[in-house]
């Protein structure tokens, strides 16, 4: 079974402070790793996406890709209160299936 | 642009009740997903169609059937609800490219009582 796995938290941060989210994945064929953010009562909505290994930024938030160890995360640097939220990370394998961890929910305090 | 929408936003079923999520994109994307997430929980896979006429199941297809009549639509039909159906349904649709995002539907709230 290709399992996708996520602390759970909650993690909480302080205002201002860098949010580091991990996420595992068993399938090695997976080519294709996404951070989706879920606000309560809401869908979800992507964030980042990262193909190839190493960092990959956009504003505040830094995606980074580790194949060799099937390991993949997300910071956020200057966390705010309105990054308060569930975040998912998604493995796309070559069937072009998302498969879903967990997610870890993210608690920013002011 | 509507994008991916589903109806009906929130749904009371009583046990042993059928009902028929509905779910239609305007994005001609050639392949589509339902999803439901439990309290708490990440997204389990239901169905799957990766084109109008061809479905498959996901990880959890149990007390669930769909249909892909069209690029455009795929419904979900709970046959007998049970209240362990009470979830948050989702459905989703993406291009049939490996470095594609999905775009997700509001979600549908199911309750079986």
């Amino acid at each position: 079974q290709k399992e996708v796995e996520q602390n759970s938290g909650p993690l909480s941060v302080p205002e201002g402070a860098i949010a580091s989210l991990n996420c595992t994945y068993s399938d090695r064929v997976s080519q294709s790793f996404f951070w989706y953010r879920q606000y309560s009562g809401k869908s979800p909505e992507l964030i980042m996406s990262i193909y190839s290994n190493g960092d990959k930024e956009d504003g505040r938030f830094t995606a980074q890709l580790n194949k060799a160890s099937q390991y993949v995360s997300l910071l956020i640097r200057d966390s705010q209160p309105s990054d308060s939220a569930t975040y998912l990370c998604a493995v796309n394998n070559a069937g072009n299936m998302l498969t879903f961890g967990g997610g870890t929910r993210l608690m920013v305090k002011p | 642009n509507a994008g991916v929408t589903q109806t009906p936003k929130f749904r009371i079923l009583k046990i042993g009740q059928s009902m028929t999520l509905q779910c239609t994109q305007d994005m001609n994307h050639n392949y589509m997903y339902w999803y439901r997430q439990d309290p708490g929980m990440g997204l389990k896979l239901i169905y799957y169609s990766v084109g109008a006429g061809i479905t498959d199941k996901g990880e959890v297809p149990n007390g669930y059937n769909v249909s892909r009549s069209t690029t455009e639509d795929f419904p979900l039909r709970l046959e007998l609800a049970a209240p362990s159906q009470t979830s948050v349904y989702f459905c989703a649709s993406s291009q049939p490219y490996l470095n594609t995002e999905a775009f997700f539907g509001q979600g549908t709230r199911l309750t079986v009582v």
